[in-house]
């Protein structure tokens, strides 16, 4: 079955900090990748995507993500981390042959240490 | 004005009233969402509209009864709810067959229910 694992519902850094959230899938057939990102009492706003053009994936705020075949990883990195990207941060994955459904990870809390 | 448009963003209610949530979508998309978010809780997709037809019901209790008038327009029915239903509901909007059916969120709707 297809699915979406994100490790660690909280990862921690601090200020200034490399910021690194794990999603990894499972399915034998092209993904499409999504991260998106949900401040408090807000909906969810999309960080970036992969849509099988260049695996290495920049987004807004600083952030990107890189798609490994071989690893079934789209990681989140952001070389230095600010007290603004305190949120939570979701994982989501589409096929074709699935009609394009989203199937999103549990989500990871980053919390950012002055 | 803003893709995808949530009212009210705040809703409190007893479990005897009947109550809407509405969506709407200025974004051309042709397939509309419901989500459920609780504390603690991966994202529930509820349901979704393509076309204006139901497409995916994903076993909601019938207190919650999904409209869809048009396109553009999406509507969550609410009577007799219980107190484990207070959530953030979340509505979406696509166009599942461009850029690997990415989803735009509105802010959402924050139920309490007493």
């Amino acid at each position: 079955a297809q699915s979406v694992t994100q490790l660690g519902s909280h990862v921690s850094v601090s200020e200034g900090a490399l910021v690194l959230l794990r999603c990894n899938y499972s399915s034998s057939v092209p993904p499409y990748l999504f991260w998106y990102v949900q401040y408090p009492n807000q909906g969810l706003q999309l960080l970036l995507k992969y849509t099988s053009a260049a695996t290495l994936v920049k987004g807004i705020n600083g952030f990107e993500a890189e798609f490994k075949k071989s690893e079934t990883s789209f990681h989140l990195t952001k070389p230095s981390a600010h007290m603004s990207d305190a949120a939570e941060y979701f994982c989501a994955v589409s096929f074709m042959d699935s009609n394009y459904q989203l199937i999103w990870g549990a989500g990871t809390k980053l919390i950012i240490k002055p | 004005e803003t893709g995808v448009t949530q009212t009210p963003r705040h809703l409190v209610m007893g479990m005897t009233n009947k109550k809407s949530l509405k969506c709407e979508q200025h974004l051309g998309h042709n397939a509309m969402y419901w989500y459920k978010q609780s504390a603690k809780k991966p994202l529930e997709l509820m349901f979704v509209y393509s076309l204006e037809e139901r497409v995916e019901n994903n076993s909601v209790p019938s207190r919650f009864s999904p409209e869809c008038p048009n396109s553009s327009h999406l509507f969550l029915h609410l009577h007799t709810l219980q107190p484990e239903d207070s959530a953030l509901y979340l509505c979406a909007s696509s166009h599942p067959e461009r850029a690997g059916g990415e989803l735009f969120f509105g802010e959402g709707s924050r139920l309490t229910v007493l």
